[in-house]
């Protein structure tokens, strides 16, 4: 089982770009969710997904953010246009129904 | 309102010394219960899960759990901790999968 897989594990960016986070979940987990960590707000979900469809979003800071999952073993996080607060460590998680999480190793990133 | 508490923001224990970390959930039925474990620059890992029957449940790395349904708790434990040990960690309850973690216990292991 290769786990959830999320690319970059590193980006660095001015600000003002767009920066796009992605995802692979473990195949068969029917809910993906997205998290930011920081050491101010620590683990905050932000949304998920449950068989591809977007349940919950109210954690999404704002319009700036927007998540997709086109199919059922990809998932990408966008942010357009990036600000240097939201430089954090984006965590990608997959479950299946009634199971714990699974988690990616993180997205670090860092908006100059 | 469904809640995980983790009282605990930062606990420091000499290496080889007893560890125990609390967690205390409200909810109104007894959910599954877990505890993650993040080293620096890593992702959350799984340590262990309660779902039903015995309330003291083993784990990874040396790592077990006891979940007290009187006292609304699920605690995790381990004899001697190692340098190792040094990391984040998480409880989380799993309710009609609405997963929600705690805010995490930040473990400090002096030499």
């Amino acid at each position: 089982d290769a786990g959830v897989i999320q690319s970059p594990r590193h980006e660095v960016t001015e600000m003002g770009q767009e920066v796009t986070l992605r995802c692979k979940p473990i195949s068969g987990h029917n809910s993906l969710f997205w998290y930011r960590q920081t050491m101010m707000r620590g683990l905050e979900l932000l949304i998920y997904f449950n068989n591809n469809v977007p349940i919950d979003d109210s954690g999404m800071p704002e319009d700036r953010f927007s998540a997709k999952m086109p199919n059922a073993s990809f998932s990408t996080l966008k942010i357009q246009p990036s600000e240097p607060r939201d430089s954090a460590v984006y965590f990608c998680a997959s479950q299946d129904t009634n199971q714990p999480q699974h988690f990616g190793d993180g997205t670090r990133l860092s908006i100059l | 309102a469904q809640s995980v508490t983790q009282p605990d923001i930062h606990i420091t224990v000499s290496e080889g010394a007893s560890l125990e970390l609390r967690c205390n959930y409200s909810y109104g039925a007894t959910p599954y219960l877990f505890w993650y474990v993040q080293s620096p620059g890593q992702g959350l890992q799984l340590l262990l899960k309660y779902f039903s029957g015995d309330t003291l449940v083993q784990g990874i790395k040396g790592f077990e759990a006891e979940f007290k349904r009187s006292q609304s708790s699920f605690n995790l434990r381990k004899p001697s901790v190692h340098w190792s040990d040094a990391a984040e960690y998480f409880c989380a309850v799993l309710n009609n999968n609405d997963m929600r973690f705690g805010a995490g216990t930040r473990l400090t292991v002096k030499p």
